[in-house]
């Protein structure tokens, strides 16, 4: 049972265009959204956060919606650039727990 | 300050045998997550220890297990490893391990692959 889902494996942008990725989640518990960024054969790296009681968060190019009432968040990058193809996670998290529940991942290419 | 540091960073076993992985959380952290990626499952959550006891589990057989030792410092032991167990185990540290105020700071992972 996939509690969280990015429909869209991969997304190809224009360099200084808008990158937007979604997700998709099922449990109502969830407290706090996450995305995380990871190149290959490093970790993946905290990039933005949400909690469940906005609807938008915003740190420099990258901006974070919610759609409580949907189940669904949308990051933002704006304007892409070359370094920022990765493959982002979203990720979602319950207050009383540390465990976080991980998308699939969308791999993003940003085309000079 | 040091990040996370997992070792080894690749392994090779065969079916059968066990593993341990190592992870040591950066200074001063004393939650550890641990996690496995697999290109069919994507990210999954293993086990989270904090204060060398185990707080959180995930849904992974008994064969996945771990410790916590006094500095923080975590492993996590694979045994009668199968085909399947072939992932990138990825370790994760924060503070306290408070979601909503704690950010989890992942290791670069050991990439496992059994024969």
């Amino acid at each position: 049972d996939q509690q969280v889902k990015q429909n869209s494996p991969s997304l190809s942008v224009q360099e200084g265009r808008i990158s937007i990725l979604n997700c998709d989640y099922t449990n109502s518990m969830f407290d706090y959204f996450l995305w995380y960024k990871k190149y290959p054969a490093e970790g993946p790296t905290f990039l933005i956060s949400i909690s469940s009681i906005k609807d938008k968060n915003e740190d420099g190019r990258f901006t974070v919606f919610l759609n409580k009432s949907a189940k669904h968040l949308s990051l933002h990058i704006v304007p892409s650039q070359p370094g920022d193809s990765a493959v982002y996670f979203c990720a979602a998290i319950k207050a009383a727990g540390n465990k976080l529940t991980f998308g699939g991942g969308t791999r993003v290419l940003v085309k000079p | 300050k040091a990040g996370v540091t997992q070792t080894p960073r690749y392994l090779i076993k065969t079916r059968g045998q066990q593993v341990t992985l190592s992870c040591s959380p950066i200074s001063g952290h004393r939650s550890v997550s641990w996690y496995q990626q697999t290109p069919g499952q994507g990210l999954q959550f293993l086990f989270e220890y904090f204060s060398e006891t185990q707080r959180n589990k995930g849904n992974f057989p008994g064969r996945f297990s771990g410790r916590q030792f006094s500095n923080s410092r975590s492993e996590m032991n694979v045994s009668t490893l199968e085909l399947g167990d072939s992932a990138l185990y990825l370790c994760a540290s924060s503070v306290q391990g408070r979601p909503l105020t704690d950010t989890q700071y992942f290791g670069p992972g050991t990439r496992l692959t059994v024969l």
